[in-house]
């Protein structure tokens, strides 16, 4: 069961602008789009975006999501020193009938 | 409040069973998609098993085919994961989630050991 891929790692200063990304395929993100999830080391995962890019109530609006074609992007505006923390990607494919998720990219603030 | 409560973790040796549960509040579990994630020590996220809603269809990873079972309790709003012929492999932070991936429990860990 493959699953997405996102780099490894990401860095950037404070107040910047990060871009993650993710890249499936026509029949995972490029059909039903990709949630997004923030994890900070030894607490649970948290979504920041679901669904169409919906974000959750009580998410900052320095989070957004986005999709074209196969791959989904999360962009963090005016990143803070909390922002820095594990950041993961799923999606349903409709033809293998599985969740895949991405291995995770950790993102570190300067 | 919409929430989401793990239990049932435990330590035990290879080739045994436990019984992981999920209890929801806040909102009716049997209306939604519900699935099971977990995450190695050190390592990323792995989806394990998803129910769709009323249970008619239930989906697992490779890896656990014929050993984990999936289902839930609409009277209880519970769902439950059944867990048999436990390896080494298997331990890891089990999480339940409503399968929008909205909303996350704070997961219960097993550990298989000898």
């Amino acid at each position: 069961q493959a699953g997405l891929t996102q780099p490894p790692s990401v860095s950037k200063g404070l107040r910047q602008t990060a871009t993650l990304t993710c890249t499936g395929n026509d029949n995972n993100i490029g059909n039903q789009g990709a949630v997004w999830l923030q994890q900070h080391q030894g607490h649970p995962p948290k979504a920041l975006s679901y669904r169409n890019n919906n974000r959750p109530s009580g998410i900052s609006e320095r989070f957004s999501a986005s999709r074209s074609g196969s791959t989904a992007s999360l962009t963090i505006t005016g990143l803070q020193p909390e922002d820095e923390a594990d950041y993961y990607c799923s999606a349903w494919d409709t033809i293998l009938t599985v969740w895949v998720f991405g291995g995770g990219t950790k993102l570190t603030v300067l | 409040e919409v929430q989401l409560v793990e239990s049932g973790g435990g330590s035990v040796q290879p080739g045994g069973s436990l019984r992981l549960s999920c209890a929801a509040s806040g909102f009716t579990l049997s209306a939604y998609w519900m699935s099971w994630v977990r995450q190695a020590p050190g390592k990323g996220l792995e989806w394990v098993a998803t129910i769709k809603e009323g249970g008619s269809d239930k989906y697992y990873v490779d890896s656990v085919k014929g050993r984990f079972t999936i289902s839930t309790d609409n009277a209880k709003n519970l769902m439950s994961l059944q867990i048999n012929s436990l390896r080494a492999e298997d331990t890891a932070v089990y999480y339940c989630a409503r399968s929008t991936m909205d909303v996350w429990g704070q997961g219960t860990t097993v550990t298989v050991s000898s």
